[in-house]
């Protein structure tokens, strides 16, 4: 069962332009919402995170939007460059109970900047 | 500071082996968590350790096992195996089980059975 549901699957943007990359839980019990950076031969790196009690945080061209009432959230890259392209992933986890310290990821998302 | 190292690279096996991945975890690092990654997936969590104590597990079977040293580096071991075992293996430290203590991912090793 996936925990988190992560779309698109893959997305090619423009140069300058803006990508969008959602996700959704299930899980009301999560508290963590980090997103994860991977490119090919490399393992994932922790880009920007967010706790489920702010509706959005900022990190240089990197913005998490939260909805907790949806049990949604997204990861927006402004301004996108070539060097952005990579697979992106959205995680979930809770740091309380049996699953502490286990991030639940979504299936990626492939990113290509085209210059 | 060194970063989290894995060995092997890349791993070839048959069906039915046994194999080892060995992490080394990030300096002042006692906590390390397993991955699998299947291609074209998510990383899966397998197991973590912390302080030697296997501290949460993920839904695989029991031929899946680990062992941490007291340097904090780690052992993934896997019994038996399948050919559905193929994927890149992920090791990750951390400085606590907290999950708001950043998980640092090494390169993986790449396991493929035949």
């Amino acid at each position: 069962q996936q925990q988190v549901k992560q779309s698109p699957q893959s997305l090619i943007v423009q140069k300058g332009g803006i990508s969008i990359i959602n996700c959704a839980y299930e899980n009301t019990a999560f508290d963590y919402f980090p997103w994860y950076q991977q490119f090919p031969g490399k393992g994932p790196a922790l880009l920007i995170a967010i706790r489920p009690d702010v509706s959005e945080k900022k990190e240089g061209r990197f913005t998490i939007s939260f909805n907790k009432s949806a049990k949604q959230f997204s990861l927006h890259i402004m301004d996108s460059q070539p060097g952005d392209s990579a697979t992106y992933f959205c995680a979930a986890s809770r740091d309380r109970g049996s699953t502490l310290g286990r991030l639940y990821f979504g299936r990626g998302t492939q990113l290509t900047v085209w210059p | 500071e060194t970063g989290v190292t894995q060995s092997p690279t890349h791993l070839i096996k048959t069906r039915g082996q046994q194999v080892t991945l060995r992490c080394s975890s990030q300096s002042g690092h006692n906590t390390v968590s397993w991955y699998q990654q299947a291609l074209g997936q998510g990383p899966q969590f397998i197991f973590q350790y912390y302080r030697e104590e296997e501290n949460g597990r993920g839904n695989f079977p029991p031929r899946f096992s680990g062992l941490q040293f007291p340097n904090y580096s780690s052992e993934l071991n896997v019994n038996a195996l399948e050919l559905d075992d193929s994927a890149l293996y992920l090791c990750a430290s951390s400085f606590g089980s907290s999950i708001y203590n950043e998980q640092f991912f090494g390169p993986g090793t790449r396991l493929t059975v035949l």
